[in-house]
């Protein structure tokens, strides 16, 4: 079974630049998440779908960020403009049910803002 | 005050050492609690999901849940080198699917 996909897996950008990354998550999974890691720290949830209907985007900087998944399968997230402190790994995770208790993560995409 | 309060090390121990990683958390709805390993540049990966107060074994790993205390830790038998990783905490409500991490601890194990 292939895992979570993301793409890509690095990224530099200067600031006020405009960026976006992909995820495919596992076949057949419902829930995808995007996470924010800052170095050191654990992930924070920045958006949840349930197919393609947003369930929490409470922590999500509406502002600079947005994210979409149209079809209810792959989804991709943008940041326009990104800020210094915008750098942090960006995690994708899909769970086949809607109860996040089994999440199964890609492998990041890290973005330097510089 | 962090929702969950997790040591970030590093830790560093001998192969075939007993880890013992631990996490505090202050929010009495947390009820489903998890240890996500994660190796450099990669995502993380559960390693063990438990529901209830007590203990749970899978292998070399026991995850042990206290909720009238709110505390939870992971122990590793006979720590590997390959056991080197960042290990963090994970815990959700009932209600709600959104996971709190921990911080994360880095541990190293050496030959």
């Amino acid at each position: 079974e292939a895992g979570v996909a993301q793409s890509p897996r690095y990224k530099i950008i200067e600031k006020r630049q405009s960026v976006a990354f992909w995820c495919n998550p596992i076949s057949g999974h419902a829930t995808l998440y995007w996470y924010q890691q800052i170095l050191g720290q654990g992930p924070k949830l920045l958006i949840q779908f349930q197919n393609n209907g947003v369930v929490d985007d409470s922590q999500l900087p509406k502002d600079r960020f947005s994210a979409e998944r149209l079809k209810g399968v792959d989804s991709t997230l943008k940041i326009q403009p990104a800020k210094l402190e915008d750098s942090a790994v960006y995690l994708c995770a899909s769970s086949p049910g809607p109860w996040g208790d089994t999440q199964y993560f890609g492998p990041g995409t890290r973005l330097t803002v510089l | 005050q962090k929702e969950v309060e997790q040591d970030p090390g590093p830790l560093s121990v001998p192969e075939g050492a007993i880890v013992s990683l631990n996490c505090t958390y202050s929010n009495s709805a947390f009820q489903y609690f998890m240890w996500y390993r994660q190796y450099s540049r990669k995502g993380p990966e559960l390693l063990m999901y438990t529901y209830s107060s007590g203990n749970k074994e899978d292998g070399r790993f026991t995850a042990q849940v206290d909720k009238s205390s709110k505390y939870i830790s992971l122990f590793i038998r006979d720590s590997q080198p390959s056991d080197s990783a960042t290990y963090l905490c994970a815990m959700k409500t009932g209600t709600a699917s959104k996971l709190t991490f921990g911080t994360g601890t880095r541990l190293q194990v050496t030959l």
